[in-house]
C-alpha cells in the first residue's frame, strides 16, 4: 500500500462546476496535510493546508479532513480553466520531519 | 524578495559524469529538502537537512550526495553511481518544528543524461 494515494486521473470537469479531488493516507499518526497545485513544467505551489478534522475554506477552495477514515479531499468551486493542473496531496510523516507526496491527480477544466 | 533559487534551469550530463545542482534560499529557513520527480509521478525525497552540518537520507538517496555548510545553501551532487538520473529536481525549504511545516519550492532543475 502506498503511503499517500490519489487517483491519477485525468479528472475532467466543466467550467463553473465543482471539482472534487481525493486522497487517502496510511500513517495514522499524521497531523498535517497539504494540497499543492503544479502546472506542467513548473514547481508545486501550496494552495491549502489542514490539520484539524472538518472543513477549511479559502476562497474557492475547501479542504476536508477525516482522520478516522484517513481521508483528505479538496473541493474547487466555480472551476476555471486556470485550475487545470496536477494536484498533489501531501502528508507530514508522524515519525520524521518530512512530507510524503502522492503521485497527483491531473485535473482538466473544459470550457 | 525572499525565495528559493535553483540553478541551472536545464542541465545535460554525459554518462559517468558527476554534476552539482545548486539550491539557495533567503527565507531564513532551517530545513531544506531535495526531491526528484519523474514524468507523471509525485515527488520522491532524496535528502533533507534540518540544520547546518546535518542531513538525512530520504527514500532514494543512492547515487546522490549533499552538503549543508551554510544555512542558505543545500547543493545536490548527482554522481555517476545514479543509473537513471534524468528527471526534474526540486529543492524546498521550511521552518522545522512548526505544526504544519509547509514547504516552499524552488523553480526546479531539469537534468538530462545524454
Amino acid at each position: 500500500q502506498k503511503e499517500v494515494e490519489q487517483n491519477s486521473g485525468p479528472l475532467s470537469v466543466p467550467e463553473g462546476a465543482i471539482a472534487s479531488l481525493n486522497c487517502t493516507y496510511s500513517d495514522r499518526g499524521s497531523q498535517s496535510f497539504f494540497w499543492y497545485r503544479q502546472y506542467s513544467g513548473k514547481s508545486p505551489e501550496l494552495i491549502m493546508f489542514i490539520y484539524s478534522n472538518g472543513d477549511k475554506e479559502d476562497g474557492r477552495f475547501t479542504a476536508q479532513l477525516n482522520k478516522a477514515s484517513q481521508y483528505v479531499s479538496l473541493l474547487i468551486r466555480d472551476s476555471q480553466p486556470s485550475d487545470s493542473a496536477t494536484y498533489l496531496c501531501a502528508v507530514k510523516a508522524s515519525s520524521a520531519s518530512k512530507i510524503i507526496f502522492g503521485s497527483g491527480t491531473r485535473l482538466s477544466i473544459r470550457p | 524578495d525572499g525565495g528559493i533559487t535553483q540553478s541551472p534551469k536545464y542541465l545535460f550530463r554525459k554518462e559517468g559524469q558527476n554534476v552539482t545542482l545548486s539550491c539557495e534560499q533567503n527565507l531564513n529557513h532551517d530545513a531544506m529538502y531535495w526531491y526528484r520527480q519523474d514524468p507523471g509521478q509525485g515527488l520522491r525525497l532524496i535528502y533533507y537537512s534540518q540544520i547546518v552540518n546535518d542531513f538525512q537520507k530520504g527514500d532514494i538517496a543512492e547515487g546522490y550526495s549533499v552538503s549543508r555548510e551554510k544555512k542558505e545553501s543545500f547543493p545536490l551532487t548527482v554522481t555517476s553511481a545514479q543509473k537513471n538520473p534524468t528527471a526534474f529536481y526540486l529543492c524546498a525549504s521550511s521552518i522545522p518544528g512548526v505544526t504544519y511545516n509547509e514547504q516552499f519550492f524552488g523553480p526546479g532543475t531539469r537534468l538530462t543524461v545524454l
